[in-house]
């Protein structure tokens, strides 16, 4: 069974600083890793999405590498902006026989101080 | 605009009472899922549907039920049956292998 990990829980860090949020997967057999942004009671939006062929994928300030073969990947986000501050979650397609299904993480919560 | 819409924002339950959670998509997506937060864990799926009239249990299915009668709508009824039903439920839709929409969820209470 697929189990996705991400450490820290929690990180709070000055205003400009570059950070690196990190998830883990136990089953390399994924059809892509994505990461998604949460706002505090609202749903999920999509950062990025790396597909397993992929090694990285950059958007803006942000850049999300995938080692699929040791289980691991990262969200860095450069010149970090109070507007940053969320809980960020990873989740990892596997397939599964035309049932493909996204098994998430328990997210970062991110806070940035100005 | 194309999005997913979910409702109520807010509900609240009575022991013994089913409730039914709505939500409704415009985007033309196949597939659409329902997932449950519970507060510090990640998301997990309850149901998923990758097209009308067909629907398969996710990993926490009991105590919940689902129908896909249209492509546009995917409703979510929690049973009596859910002995703990207090959570953030958050309902997606995509195209197969693409990624999944969210809506912006439904927080369920008991009272």
């Amino acid at each position: 069974k697929q189990e996705v990990t991400q450490i820290p829980a929690a990180l709070s860090v000055p205003e400009g600083e570059n950070l690196v949020l990190n998830c883990s997967f136990t089953d390399s057999a994924i059809y892509n890793l994505q990461w998604f942004r949460q706002d505090p009671g609202k749903g999920l939006t999509s950062l990025l999405l790396i597909q397993s062929s992929q090694r990285e994928q950059t958007s803006g300030r942000l850049n999300a590498s995938l080692d699929k073969s040791s289980g691991r990947s990262t969200l860095y986000i450069a010149a970090s902006q109070p507007g940053d501050s969320a809980t960020y979650l990873c989740a990892v397609l596997h397939p599964n026989f035309g049932n493909e299904k996204l098994t998430f993480g328990t997210g970062t919560r991110l806070t940035i101080i100005p | 605009d194309g999005g997913i819409t979910q409702s109520p924002k807010y509900l609240f339950r009575k022991e013994g009472q089913n409730v039914t959670l709505s939500c409704e998509q415009n985007l033309n997506h196949d597939a659409m899922y329902w997932y449950r937060q519970d507060p510090g864990q990640g998301l997990r799926l309850i149901y998923y549907s990758q097209i009308v009239n067909d629907f398969q249990k996710g990993d926490i299915a009991e105590g919940y039920s689902v129908s896909r009668e249209k492509k546009e709508s995917f409703p979510l009824t929690v049973t009596s049956a859910q002995k703990n039903p207090t959570a953030f439920y958050l309902c997606a839709s995509s195209w197969r292998g693409q990624p999944q929409h969210f809506g912006d969820g439904t927080r369920l209470s008991i009272l």
